[in-house]
């Protein structure tokens, strides 16, 4: 049983448009959400991050969006680069934990 | 900073025998974590450590797997015998603790097993 789930394994997108990648979680205990990109041969690399006290996060051209009620986070990526083509985890945490439930990831395609 | 270093990259064996794979985690960083990675199941945890303690090792699938942390700079995730459904890309990452920190990805292993 997936706790993190992204239901969408592959989004394709043309470049300067936006991205939107999805993820839904089911356990009410995470209280924080991370965004790690992958590129091929390489291990994920942290991009951005939530606390459930907030509902929107910005760092430069990527903001992730968090609804609790629905137990749903996305991140937008505007406008999109060629660069940002990757494999994109969404992560959650609860109560302090170290321990990160990672989703089954998104690969991002940016055409250019 | 090195990054995170995982030995070896690449790892064909065949059914039947005794895969160890290494890590060596940042400098500084007291936790330490070994995930798994197959497209049915995307990341998975295995085991972290902290201080070199086992914390929590509940996502280590069945008794052929084991993983060790001798000291802060090392430690090694060990299957035997090794099956061809343990195939998969072998992630170690460290963070330090005492918070919701950003883990650090070594590079992987990819394991092969025939």
């Amino acid at each position: 049983d997936q706790q993190v789930k992204q239901n969408s394994p592959s989004l394709s997108v043309q470049e300067g448009r936006i991205s939107i990648l999805n993820c839904d979680y089911t356990n009410s205990m995470f209280d924080y959400f991370l965004w790690y990109k992958k590129y091929p041969a390489e291990g994920p690399t942290f991009l951005i991050s939530i606390s459930s006290i907030k509902d929107k996060n910005e760092d430069g051209r990527f903001t992730v969006f968090l609804n609790k009620s629905a137990k749903h986070l996305s991140l937008h990526i505007v406008p999109s680069q060629p660069g940002d083509s990757a494999v994109y985890f969404c992560a959650a945490s609860a109560g302090g934990s170290e321990k990160l439930v990672f989703g089954k990831g998104t690969k991002l395609t940016v055409n250019p | 900073d090195a990054g995170v270093i995982q030995s070896p990259r690449h790892e064909v064996t065949e059914m039947g025998q005794e895969v160890t794979l290494r890590c060596k985690p940042i400098s500084g960083h007291n936790s330490l974590f070994w995930y798994r990675q197959t497209m049915m199941r995307g990341l998975e945890l295995l085991i972290y450590f902290n201080n070199n303690v086992p914390i929590d090792d509940s996502g280590m699938p069945e008794d052929r797997f084991s993983a060790k942390m001798p000291n802060a700079s090392f430690s090694t995730l060990k299957i035997q015998p090794s099956e061809p459904r343990d195939s998969a890309v072998y992630f170690c990452a460290s963070s330090l603790s005492g918070g919701k920190e950003k883990l650090f990805f070594g590079s992987g292993t990819q394991l092969s097993v025939l």
